[in-house]
């Protein structure tokens, strides 16, 4: 059974400083994985993607896959408090959907 | 832009009684999805269909049946409703590259 795993947390981060949440997956068939960002009571919003080994940036936003190591991570510069939400983390082998992390809550103290 | 649009918003049901929640998308998607969510457990896949005509089953399908009615729509039955069923139901959908787009989910509770 493909099994992606997060720290639920919260990390709390402080304004301004770098937040880093980290995602392990089980399958090394994976493809293609994912940054997802859910705020309470919503539904989750694409944030970043990433197929190819090393570092994605996107704004304030950078991807970082490791294959060899079955590790993604996701960075957030200048954290502002409306970063504040939890973070999912998901991974797709195929044509069928995604496999998600529990998530991480992330707080960005003012 | 309507991008993927589920209804109900909220539904609640007794124990035993039947619904369908819809889900249309206007992106031209092949695949779409439907998710659960329900605190500590994430999102987890009920049914998921590549493109029109064809539906899967996902890890938790159990109780559940969907129709790919055409490549717009996918709905998802619940014939007997349980308690163990009340959750957060998410449709998505899927562009051959990139990830999924989230409808607003439907909320529903089973008594």
């Amino acid at each position: 059974q493909k099994e992606v795993e997060q720290n639920s947390g919260p990390l709390s981060v402080p304004e301004g400083a770098i937040a880093s949440l980290n995602c392990t997956y089980s399958d090394r068939g994976s493809q293609s994985f994912f940054w997802y960002r859910q705020y309470s009571g919503k539904s989750p919003e694409l944030i970043m993607f990433i197929y190819s080994n090393g570092d994605k940036e996107d704004g304030r936003f950078t991807a970082q896959l490791n294959k060899a190591s079955q590790y993604v991570s996701l960075l957030i510069r200048d954290s502002q408090p409306s970063d504040s939400a939890t973070y999912l983390c998901a991974v797709q082998g195929g044509a069928d959907g995604l496999t998600f992390g529990k998530g991480t809550h992330l707080i960005i103290q003012p | 832009n309507a991008g993927v649009t589920q209804t109900p918003k909220f539904q609640v049901l007794k124990t035993g009684q039947s619904m369908t929640l819809q889900c249309a998308q206007d992106m031209n998607h092949n695949s779409m999805y439907w998710y659960r969510q329900d605190p500590g457990m994430g999102l987890r896949l009920i049914y998921y269909s590549a493109s029109e005509g064809t539906t899967d089953k996902g890890e938790v399908p159990n109780g559940y049946n969907v129709s790919r009615l055409n490549k717009r729509e996918f709905s998802l039955r619940l014939e007997s409703a349980a308690p163990s069923q009340t959750s957060v139901y998410f449709c998505a959908s899927t562009p051959r590259q990139g990830g999924q787009h989230f409808g607003d989910g439907t909320r529903l509770s089973i008594l």
